[in-house]
């Protein structure tokens, strides 16, 4: 059965640096999604991206975020200068289209010390 | 603004007997509401959706949901709890209609199954 896989699985990073955040979501997926869960609160949205654009972001995902599709598998979030707030569970998602449910990667911890 | 309240933090259920998991959700236009299922250190497992049709919607591992438009609830139920169902459950809805659109979580239940 295909799944969303995400690497690394646990990211340790000093405040300040920038991380990547990899997933390759399933192959025949058109919408693409990054949510996050800090311990022990809610799965917050971040951002969606559909035709090589962003098409919807939250009031989380600000300028020291970014998305890209750099070769048509690969679907990344870079966070250009880490925060301690930013330590979290950074979840991928993807589905085939509007009707479908979103199926979730397994998550890369990120922590920032 | 679209959200999604789960009143229990945590349903203790005694293995055999049926569990219920409440959720209540508000969305502006038709809404699509799912529900997933967390094992600690895991992503998120989908459970079930409900999209239209039938208000009562079936999904995995024996577990259903029913829809309820005046109420605007998505509870999800199992006639007989399994000690292996204990894990971290979330509502969700997103509102149809609209492509790549986010969906909104609920803070999670906790459901313990005990033997």
């Amino acid at each position: 059965e295909p799944e969303v896989t995400q690497t690394p699985s646990h990211q340790v990073t000093q405040m300040g640096q920038e991380v990547i955040l990899r997933c390759v979501p399933i192959s025949n997926h058109l919408y693409f999604y990054w949510y996050r869960q800090i311990l022990g609160q809610k799965v917050e949205f971040l951002v969606s991206f559909y035709n090589n654009e962003i098409s919807e972001k939250s009031e989380i995902f600000d300028d020291q975020f970014s998305v890209e599709r750099p070769d048509g598998s690969n679907f990344t979030l870079k966070i250009r200068s880490t925060k301690l707030e930013d330590s979290a569970m950074y979840f991928c998602a993807s589905n085939r289209g509007q009707y479908n449910e979103q199926f979730f990667g397994p998550g890369t911890r990120l922590t920032v010390l | 603004a679209q959200s999604v309240a789960q009143p229990e933090d945590q349903v203790n259920v005694a293995e055999g007997n049926p569990l219920t998991v409440k959720c209540t959700y508000s969305v502006s236009g038709n809404p699509y509401l799912f529900w997933y299922v967390q094992y600690p250190n895991r992503g998120l497992q989908f459970l079930l959706k409900y999209i239209t049709g039938d208000n009562l919607v079936k999904g995995s591992y024996g577990f259903e949901a029913e829809f309820n438009k005046s109420q605007t609830s998505f509870h999800l139920k199992k006639p007989s709890a399994l000690v292996s169902d204990s894990a971290l459950y979330f509502c969700a809805v997103r509102e149809g209609n609209q492509a790549g659109t986010a969906l909104i979580f609920g803070k999670g239940t906790t459901l313990s199954v005990s033997s």
